[in-house]
């Protein structure tokens, strides 16, 4: 399976821009990334995906690397409900399974 | 976005007895469910793939006599963990996938059991 590494925490401030990376070297041309995240005792959240180019919408943003051995999620203005556990994962067309790696822990401080 | 619902939230039982944990998608039909289990500081283990109207694939390690999985319908999957003992108190989380396998997974608020 391909590989996602994250860092297993960051920290940011309230209303300013989170740049949230993610290493995927042994990414294969059919995985395309997803990013999902977690609040505290909920469940998964799908936050965005894309395959090569960047992508937009209402939560996030998702920058891909020209070589797409990297990615980093960008969230715009940081609140307090962005606090959670974020997933960078790797999901194939032919392959059924979202296996979560570690995450990264983001603290949002007021 | 789609829906996925989960009952109980919260369970507690006695040790020794057996816990049925549904998994409905509300909006969606789901052909293929997931059921995922979370210790506490952990991250998601996957456990097994529920696929409607077939028998469930388990994830290596994962009792599947212990584990029933039943996906009779297209918005049900159920998760039954008989005899239950402490070691099986977590957080357990179930998806539901939307299209095909590279498009988004939509995640239940998770069921926590925890068995005395």
């Amino acid at each position: 399976d391909a590989k996602t590494t994250q860092p297993n925490s960051m920290e940011s401030n309230e209303e300013e821009p989170v740049h949230l990376p993610c290493n995927h070297s042994t990414i294969s041309g059919t995985d395309y990334i997803h990013w999902y995240r977690q609040l505290p005792s909920q469940g998964p959240e799908y936050v965005i995906h894309g395959l090569t180019s960047n992508v937009n919408n209402r939560m996030a943003s998702l920058a891909i690397a020209e070589d797409r051995k990297s990615s980093t999620l960008i969230l715009h203005r940081a609140t307090l409900r962005d606090a959670a556990v974020y997933y960078c994962i790797l999901m194939r067309a032919s392959y059924d399974k979202v296996i979560f790696g570690p995450g990264t822990s983001l603290s949002v401080i007021p | 976005g789609a829906v996925v619902s989960q009952h109980p939230s919260r369970v507690i039982c006695k040790s020794g007895t057996s816990v049925k944990i549904e998994c409905r998608s509300l909006d969606f039909q789901a052909t293929t469910m997931f059921w995922y289990r979370q210790f506490p500081k952990q991250s998601l283990m996957l456990m097994a793939t529920s696929n409607e109207g077939s028998k469930a694939t388990y994830e290596q390690g994962v009792e599947k006599d212990k584990f029933l999985i039943n996906h009779a319908s297209l918005t049900l999957s159920t998760l039954t963990v008989t005899s239950a003992h402490p070691e099986d108190s977590s957080f357990y989380i179930c998806s539901a996938r939307l299209g095909k396998p590279y498009n988004e997974q939509f995640f239940g608020p998770g069921t926590r059991l925890t068995v005395l």
